[in-house]
């Protein structure tokens, strides 16, 4: 059975900090990696990783994919409150099949 | 706001209702999904149309059955809904799911109350 783990699954920090989230992963026939930001509704679409050690950067927001050690991270850096969402990560496999999704992780950004 | 539009926004139905939610994407996508997310949970996967063919249908009870008219459209009809049946549900899409694979594009959900 396909598995996504993450952690932590809260945390809780104060603006300007940074902070890595982390996301392990079991997938059959693996094809991609997705980091999802979820505030109250849609989840919203952030990166999505396919080869291993290509960073992918958007803005203050930064994700690497491990295919050997099968896990990906998410960094955040200078947090504002605005990053106060949960982080989802999932994994796809082979085929038309949707995504397999963690569990979240619930960001906390103090004023 | 999402490419991918649901409606209704909010929905309360009793447990003899019949009622369907509607998901709509002018992407051209020619994938689209259906998930099901309780309250502080990830999303779960019930459907997914590939072409505008069910492709997958992740053992979901009966009273929940997909419908996909052309390849714009996705409808959920519920029928005899329990109250743990409550829920967000989440339409999707993405470009091409059998070549290679594209990011899911969510719809903002119908909450779904089960009364």
């Amino acid at each position: 059975e396909d598995k996504v783990v993450q952690s932590p699954l809260s945390l809780v920090v104060h603006e300007g900090d940074t902070v890595t989230l982390n996301c392990s992963y079991e997938v059959t026939n693996f094809r991609s990696l997705l980091w999802y930001k979820q505030e109250k509704k849609a989840p919203t679409f952030l990166f999505m990783l396919t080869s291993s050690g290509i960073e992918k950067k958007s803005g203050r927001l930064s994700s690497i994919l491990d295919k050997k050690e099968l896990f990906s991270i998410l960094n955040i850096t200078a947090t504002q409150t605005g990053d106060s969402a949960i982080y989802l990560c999932a994994a796809s496999g082979g085929g038309a099949d949707g995504l397999t999704f963690g569990k979240g992780t619930h960001l906390i950004i103090q004023p | 706001d999402t490419e991918v539009t649901q409606t209704p926004k909010h929905l309360v139905m009793g447990m003899t209702n019949k009622k369907s939610l509607k998901c709509e994407q002018h992407m051209g996508h020619r994938a689209m999904y259906w998930y099901k997310q309780k309250a502080k949970k990830p999303p779960e996967l019930m459907f997914v149309y590939s072409y505008e063919k069910l492709s997958i249908n992740e053992s979901v009870p009966s009273r929940f059955s997909p419908e996909c008219p052309n390849s714009s459209l996705l409808n959920l009809h519920l029928h005899a809904l329990q109250p743990e049946d409550s829920a967000l549900y989440l339409c999707a899409s993405s470009q091409d799911p059998g070549v290679s694979y594209s990011p899911l594009h969510f719809g903002n959900g119908t909450r779904l109350t089960v009364t």
